[in-house]
Order: C-alpha cells, then sequence, then structure tokens
C-alpha cells in the first residue's frame, strides 16, 4: 500500500512568488491536513480538509490557502512568499475522524522542502 | 491554551532503555501520539494510545499515559543506533486531525 505522496520535493522560489504543493493520501483515506515545520516554530497546524471541505484552520495569514479534490488529493498555496515561509511542509492523512473506522492512526508524508531566497 | 512539552535531549548507551517524556494541557486530549524523525524525512507514526488507556505495548515500545497528571512517556527497550532521531509526541482532541506537537527530543544513541 503507497504511503502519503508529496510532491515536490524540494523547492527554491524567491520572495513575492507563489508556491502550490501537492499532497495524494494513501489509498481511501479521505482526510488531509497540513503542517508547516520550522526550527523556530516547530511543528504547526496549517488546515485540514475531508471531502472537499475545510474542517480546520490554523492561526497563518491568508497567504496561506489549500483545497481538496473529489478524489481527496489536497494541494496548498502560498502566495506572495516570504523568507520566513521557508520551512518544511508535511501533508497527512487518515480515516475521518468521527464517520467510519476511527482508528486514530494519522500517516505523514516525507515533507516538500520550500527554500525563500 | 493547548501547550506540550518535552525534553530536548536524551543520550543512551546502545542496548539500554530510553524513556521519553512528555506533558500536555490539554484535559480533553483523545489520542496521543509517538512520531519519530529522521535527518531530511518526514514523521513516522511509532505508536499512539487512546486517552482511557493507561498502557501500551507494541513490541520494543512501551507508552505509558498518566491522565491525571497529563503525563505521556515512550520507553524503547533495548535501544540501537537506529533509534537515533528526534521523537515528538503530540495530542488531539479526536474530531479533528489537528495535532498539537511538542518541541520534539533528541535521542542519541551511543554505541
Amino acid at each position: 500500500k503507497a504511503g502519503v505522496t508529496q510532491t515536490p520535493r524540494y523547492l527554491i522560489k524567491t520572495r513575492g512568488q507563489q508556491v502550490t504543493l501537492s499532497c495524494s493520501p494513501i489509498s481511501g483515506h479521505r482526510s488531509v491536513s497540513w503542517y508547516q515545520q520550522t526550527p523556530g516554530q516547530g511543528l504547526q497546524f496549517l488546515f485540514e480538509y475531508f471531502s472537499e471541505t475545510q474542517r480546520n484552520k490554523g492561526n497563518f495569514p491568508g497567504r496561506f490557502s489549500g483545497r481538496q479534490f473529489s478524489n481527496s488529493r489536497s494541494e496548498m498555496n502560498v502566495s506572495t512568499l516570504e523568507l520566513g515561509d521557508s520551512a518544511l511542509y508535511l501533508c497527512a492523512s487518515s480515516f475521518p475522524t468521527g464517520v467510519g473506522p476511527n482508528t486514530g492512526e494519522l500517516f505523514f508524508g516525507e515533507g516538500s522542502r520550500l527554500t525563500v531566497l | 491554551g493547548e501547550d506540550v512539552e518535552q525534553s530536548l535531549f536524551l543520550s543512551v548507551r546502545e542496548g539500554d532503555s530510553s524513556v521519553i517524556n512528555c506533558t500536555y494541557t490539554d484535559s480533553s486530549s483523545t489520542y496521543l501520539y509517538w512520531y519519530k524523525q529522521e535527518p531530511g524525512a518526514g514523521l513516522q507514526l511509532l505508536t499512539y494510545i487512546f486517552s482511557n488507556m493507561d498502557m501500551k505495548q507494541d513490541q520494543r515500545l512501551t507508552v505509558l499515559l498518566n491522565k491525571k497528571d497529563k503525563h505521556l512517556s515512550l520507553r524503547i527497550a533495548d535501544t540501537q543506533t537506529g533509534d537515533s532521531a528526534i521523537y515528538f509526541c503530540a495530542e488531539s482532541g479526536g474530531a479533528t486531525n489537528k495535532l498539537i506537537f511538542g518541541t520534539g527530543t533528541l535521542l542519541a544513541v551511543q554505541p
């Protein structure tokens, strides 16, 4: 069974540009969540999607957005990049909590490492 | 607000047991997790425990939960050099996949 797949794995952008990151969840998983990892702030929750709807959002500016498609794949977008957006962006998938078999298992991908110059 | 705390560093000798500790503040936590992160990699789910459990054992891993003190620990028996990594504790309310992570504990295993 394939794991959570994130693309691209590495990318370099300049300030002011925008970036789109992609996440394909484990087959059968319908809930996708995104996290940002930086040395200074650690791991922080960005947002969570289920059935193409955003269920929860972390404390990030509006430049950070996301969406989920009907096949459960998800993308996140960061516009007007700042130096501080340099981070490892991690996607996680699971069965939806509260619906169906809730095992509590939340699996992460390898991440997309974004460097903003 | 919600907060999860861990000690930053633990050093053990190969073959010894490692115990990584974590405290959390959210009394409504439903699931508590342990993840492992190796350099340049994502997060690997090691184990998790439901909040109505006191203990969970999975091969070399033992998780203990003291809900009264909001204290979680991960014991790794017979620690190997391949266990060297950063270990993250996390909690969630269960109705959502919003995890609150600790700062991570760097485990260094000396041969």
